[in-house]
């Protein structure tokens, strides 16, 4: 398996819901990312985890909740969030955060819309 | 604060021409220099740039980095239709580091 897959495709939700993401991969990677990207805008770093510790939080607002509950697997928690955090919700992995070099292979994103 | 700047942001060209994409970096701790290409949905990885002067090669697209002057380039050669997608540079500091992206380039190949 050398993917990153990530469900759901699309979302939709009210400011009063709470929804999660989920991002899943099987090739044994120990470091897995959220980014978010904005229309036409590049992707931008939510979070990172590394051997399933949370190493880097880029000021997150705390409406969005990363949680890694094992090596293959990350979610993203989603509450109260607001129109503007509408977006495309990109994962990733890495093989191993503790090499210099580090492909990261991104999944196929889930497109959230908030009403 | 980190910087990657990506020029052209747009271009348009017809099928079977070259084009050469630009991304410059500024960044404080750098390790690699990663080429995404982006159509609908997610990035998909082409080149992992770690040292200078070596050029990385698949098919039509290559790629070479310039750490001295701080920079890369990625070409493509007798372009097709296919090949309209933005094409995003991305900066690594290693490790478990996030990319820190460019702007990206919105490549248009016209029939």
């Amino acid at each position: 398996d050398t993917e990153v897959t990530q469900t759901p495709k699309h979302l939709v939700m009210g400011m009063t819901n709470k929804k999660s993401l989920k991002c899943e991969q099987h090739m044994g990677h120990r470091a897995m990312y959220w980014y978010k990207q904005k229309a036409k805008k590049p992707p931008e770093l939510m979070f990172v985890y590394s051997y399933e510790k949370l190493s880097i939080n880029e000021s997150v607002p705390s409406r969005f909740s990363p949680e890694c509950p094992n090596s293959s697997l990350l979610n993203l928690h989603l509450h109260a969030l607001q129109p503007e955090d509408s977006a495309l919700y990109l994962c990733a992995s890495t093989q191993d955060s503790r090499r210099s070099y580090n492909e990261q292979f991104f999944g196929p994103g889930t497109r959230l819309t908030v009403l | 604060e980190d910087k990657v700047v990506q020029s052209p942001l747009s271009l348009v060209v017809h099928e079977g021409d070259t084009v050469t994409l630009n991304c410059s970096y500024e960044v404080t701790n750098f390790r690699s220099l990663l080429w995404y290409k982006q159509e609908k949905k997610a990035p998909t990885f082409l080149f992992m740039l770690t040292s200078s002067g070596i050029e990385k090669k698949s098919g039509r697209l290559s790629s070479i980095l310039d750490k001295k002057e701080l920079f890369s380039i990625l070409n493509i050669t007798a372009t097709q239709t296919g090949d309209s997608a933005v094409y995003l540079c991305a900066v690594s500091g290693g490790g478990a580091d996030g990319l820190t992206f460019g702007k990206g380039t919105h490549l248009i190949i016209q029939p």
